[in-house]
């Protein structure tokens, strides 16, 4: 059974400081997503990994995937108050042994941001 | 683009009583993914439905649980016989046929109470 285990799973942060969070995985799997969650809301896609050395940035967020190591992680730079949320990582599998579209959640990261 | 639909947003049953759910997908989205949240929890796949067919419904409880994503409509996920350890948030997700990246819908939640 493929799992994810993201870490930490409480972060509580000071503004302008920079912080990253891990997300490991058991299996072979070169799909990997990132997710934000505001609370009672639903999930906003962050980034879409396809490949072993991916890297994405967007805006104070960057996320990079090594395939090797089952390791992706969510790097944030000189955060801000509004980047408070859950962060989720998902790992894509093949559902039904044919096509992707079975993902396995870690456990979510509850990031606050203090001034 | 209207995104991908869920409705209700907030459902109440009672212990015995059934809850249906409702998941219209992205225009262009033939791909429909069940996913539930428990309290403080992440996100569990439950199913994943293309057009008339189950794909995969390994995440499905073996009972009370029913999917489908008929031909014409919405995908329905169904519960019957409710109990209170079936409160949670359901997500439904959906993908065109070239599958990466998906897009969830805001969610149904409910209480059984």
């Amino acid at each position: 059974e493929l799992k994810v285990e993201q870490n930490p799973l409480f972060l509580s942060m000071q503004e302008g400081k920079n912080y990253t969070i891990y997300c490991n995985y058991s299996t072979t799997s070169d799909r990997l997503y990132w997710y934000r969650q505001d609370p009672g809301k639903s999930l906003e896609s962050l980034f879409v990994l396809l490949s072993n050395g991916a890297v994405k940035q967007e805006g104070r967020l960057m996320a990079s995937l090594d395939t090797k190591a089952r390791l992706s992680t969510l790097h944030i730079t000189a955060a801000v108050h509004d980047l408070s949320a859950t962060y989720f990582c998902a790992v894509d599998i093949k559902a039904g042994g044919t096509s992707y579209g079975k993902l396995t959640f870690g456990q979510g990261t509850i990031l606050t941001v203090h001034p | 683009n209207a995104g991908v639909m869920q409705n209700p947003r907030h459902l109440v049953r009672r212990r015995g009583q059934e809850a249906r759910l409702r998941c219209s997908p992205m225009k262009g989205h033939s791909h429909v993914y069940w996913y539930r949240q428990l309290p403080e929890e992440g996100l569990k796949f439950m199913v994943y439905l293309q057009k008339e067919n189950i794909i995969d419904e390994s995440g499905m409880p073996k009972e009370r649980f029913s999917a489908e994503f008929p031909k014409e409509g919405p995908s329905i996920l169904r519960i019957q016989q409710v109990v209170r350890g079936d409160s949670a948030a359901y997500f439904c997700a959906s993908s065109p046929d070239v599958y990466y990246g998906y897009t969830f819908g805001s969610g149904t939640r409910l209480t059984v109470v």
